[in-house]
């Protein structure tokens, strides 16, 4: 089955640039979503179709994907991006989510 | 404003089914996929499948085939997901997102995401 790899934390400094990967086979070749999920609450879609950003997500989200690894990079980071995030992708006909990183702004 | 909400939390003993319920508002119901995912205490999130409201169309997970049914109620914009046989390690958060999602059967061709999600429905699955 399709796995995508994520590192389990990254810790950024407030105002700094935050960067969270996300790895699979072939990766770039499809479509890679990202979603940011606080502490008891649901998650929230911050990036679809690897770059786009859907209304109401702050400019400082982007993404990229190409060859094996997508990444969500977020500018200037705040203190309320501190949150879990996970990508997600299709294979064939099943969705399929990363591990989840969780990012800790210190 | 469009919105999802869930049924409340269960409590359920091994061997057990539970329906937890999904009911949207604020956008055409038929027009979007709903998917359901679930979230295990201090784990990730797991997909478990679709149901395409318009048609009664599902895709499960292969994880969850044979355990769990989709179905929907257009008359009151409600999809339900029911999980059977339930075992502990079924103990849960069950999330509904709705999903701008065009699929010919399984074959998505093309989708925008998970835009808005439930509040969760926490099942306990406990003896």
């Amino acid at each position: 089955s399709y796995e995508l790899t994520q590192p389990p934390s990254v810790s950024v400094s407030p105002g700094q640039t935050a960067s969270i990967t996300c790895s699979g086979d072939k990766l770039g070749n499809k479509y890679t979503y990202w979603y940011q999920q606080k502490p008891g609450q649901s998650p929230v879609l911050v990036i679809y179709q690897d770059t786009k950003r859907p209304s109401g997500i702050p400019e400082r989200f982007s993404g990229s994907n190409s060859g094996n690894t997508a990444t969500l990079t977020i500018s200037g980071t705040q203190a309320m991006d501190e949150a879990d995030y996970y990508c997600q992708a299709w294979d064939s006909s099943t969705v399929v989510f990363g591990g989840g990183t969780k990012l800790t702004v210190l | 404003q469009v919105q999802l909400v869930q049924s409340g939390a269960e409590v359920k003993k091994p061997g057990a089914s539970v329906k937890v319920s999904c009911k949207a508002s604020g956008y055409t119901f038929t027009a979007y996929y709903m998917h359901w995912v679930r979230q295990a205490p201090g784990q990730g999130l797991e997909w478990m499948g679709w149901i395409n409201p318009n048609s009664g169309d599902t895709n499960y997970a292969q994880e969850f085939q044979g355990r769990v049914t989709m179905t929907r109620d257009t008359s009151i914009s409600t999809v339900y997901m029911e999980l059977s046989r339930l075992r502990s390690d079924d103990t849960a958060v069950y999330y509904c997102a709705r999903a701008a999602q065009m699929s010919s059967g399984p074959v998505v061709v093309y989708y925008y995401g998970l835009d808005v999600w439930g509040q969760g429905t926490t099942v306990t699955v406990s003896s």
